[in-house]
């Protein structure tokens, strides 16, 4: 299975507080997981990626958890801004640089 | 330093017709993938381009096409435009020598419109 199950579909968040997305995923074959933020008109800005040899990864208020066991991995944005509105996909591929696998995506709405 | 460059900007072609796409990678960059992205989903993979070579491709049928220059500039091609093909069509570069390093940067896209 090539799949990348992203939830929710879209998210509404208060100014200063925190914004989940979830993924999951069936091919164990996949080893590098990145997220990409997308503004209307623009084409997906890469954010932040993990690999499965790490649980966590944090860049500045974006962190990513993954779960290798669960297949599953997770967007976190702590301190959410008006300017985080956006659309975030997550991703997967068998190794960085080859054919990348997006889930649906995730229309993230951060109100003031 | 330029990032990925991609031309036109918008496009409308009738169905039936044909289009090229152009991409020019990040300074540095070797390695050209393409993407359609439908109005609200996901990217999808067409095909990734590396010295001038077509290394992989997507569940896409033979109707696009693609090209790769040696200054690792490339094109895609469509041929007999559906309606189906209305999308953004994404451009990510990216470097093989960057090794684990080798993430994918994107251009703005072309916007086609088959009428």
């Amino acid at each position: 299975q090539q799949q990348v199950k992203q939830s929710p579909q879209s998210l509404i968040v208060q100014k200063g507080g925190i914004s989940i997305i979830n993924c999951a995923y069936e091919n164990t074959a996949f080893d590098y997981f990145p997220w990409y933020q997308q503004f209307p008109g623009k084409g997906p800005a890469l954010l932040i990626a993990i690999r499965p040899d790490v649980s966590e990864k944090k860049e500045g208020r974006f962190t990513i958890s993954f779960n290798k066991s669960a297949k599953q991995f997770s967007l976190h944005i702590m301190d959410s801004q008006p300017g985080d509105s956006a659309t975030y996909f997550c991703a997967a591929s068998n190794q960085a640089g080859t054919a990348l696998i997006f889930g649906k995506g995730t229309t993230l709405s951060v109100s003031s | 330093d330029a990032g990925v460059t991609q031309s036109p900007t918008h496009l409308i072609k009738t169905r039936g017709q044909q289009v090229t796409l152009r991409c020019s990678p990040k300074s540095g960059h070797d390695t050209v993938s393409w993407y359609q992205q439908a109005l609200g989903q996901g990217p999808q993979f067409i095909f990734q381009y590396y010295e001038e070579e077509e290394r992989q491709r997507g569940n896409f049928p033979d109707r696009f096409s693609g090209h790769q220059f040696p200054n690792y500039s490339s094109e895609l091609n469509v041929n007999a435009l559906l309606l189906g093909d209305s999308a953004l069509y994404l451009c990510a570069s990216s470097s093989i020598l960057a090794g684990e390093g080798n993430e994918q940067f994107f251009g703005p896209g072309t916007r086609l419109t088959v009428l």
